[in-house]
């Protein structure tokens, strides 16, 4: 049972244009909110969360975008550079649930 | 200087045999994991310690086990290595724990696991 879950497998986006990733989420316990981003033969690193009582967080070229009632989050990506290509995973956890929950993960190709 | 250091990065061995891979941090942190990677890529939580006290322990086979000999270093063992264990295993670590609400974690580079 997938509690989080990213739809798209990859993404392909133009340098310069705007690179979205989804994530949807099943649990209503979930109140915090992660995006990691891995490159191949390393481990995932932190790139920006959300908490609950937010609904946009943004940190330089990247926002993320909650939405509770959809139980939805997207990070967007602008403008998207070639060293953004990697595996963006969202994760999901909160103040009454111990573990983090890994979605899994969207490919994102950006192309020169 | 590694945060997250993992040894072996990659293990290549046959079937009922007995291996172990080290993971040290040396952010100070509190709080400790290992996590699978399956050939479907999800990554899913095994175990966490905290404070050298085991405070997750997901439904792995009793094969693997973890030891925290101090709270910078997180090992896990895994006896009588069967086929679907291959798969990349990561350490991880983070401030957080059950008092905090930041779930920042800083993962290893991975050990990729081959059972032959």
């Amino acid at each position: 049972d997938q509690q989080v879950k990213q739809n798209s497998p990859s993404l392909s986006v133009q340098e310069g244009r705007i690179s979205i990733l989804n994530c949807d989420y099943t649990n209503s316990m979930f109140d915090y909110f992660l995006w990691y981003k891995k490159y191949p033969a390393e481990g995932p690193t932190f790139l920006i969360s959300i908490s609950s009582i937010k609904d946009k967080n943004e940190d330089g070229r990247f926002t993320v975008f909650l939405n509770k009632s959809a139980k939805h989050l997207s990070l967007h990506i602008v403008p998207s550079q070639p060293g953004d290509s990697a595996v963006y995973f969202c994760a999901a956890s909160g103040t009454s649930y111990d573990k983090v929950i890994f979605g899994p993960g969207t490919s994102l190709s950006v192309i020169p | 200087d590694t945060a997250v250091s993992q040894t072996p990065k990659y293990l290549v061995t046959q079937m009922g045999n007995d291996k172990s891979i080290k993971c040290e941090q040396n952010l100070g942190h509190d709080t400790m994991y290992w996590y699978k990677q399956d050939s479907k890529k999800f990554l899913k939580i095994m175990f966490s310690y905290n404070n050298k006290e085991l405070i997750i322990n997901e439904t792995v086979p009793n094969r693997f086990s973890p030891k925290s000999p101090d709270k910078a270093h997180l090992n896990l063992h895994i006896n009588s290595l069967e086929l679907g264990d291959s798969a990349v295993y990561f350490c991880a670590s983070s401030q957080a724990g059950r008092r905090y609400l930041s779930y920042e974690q800083y993962f290893g580079p991975g050990t990729r696991l081959t059972v032959t």
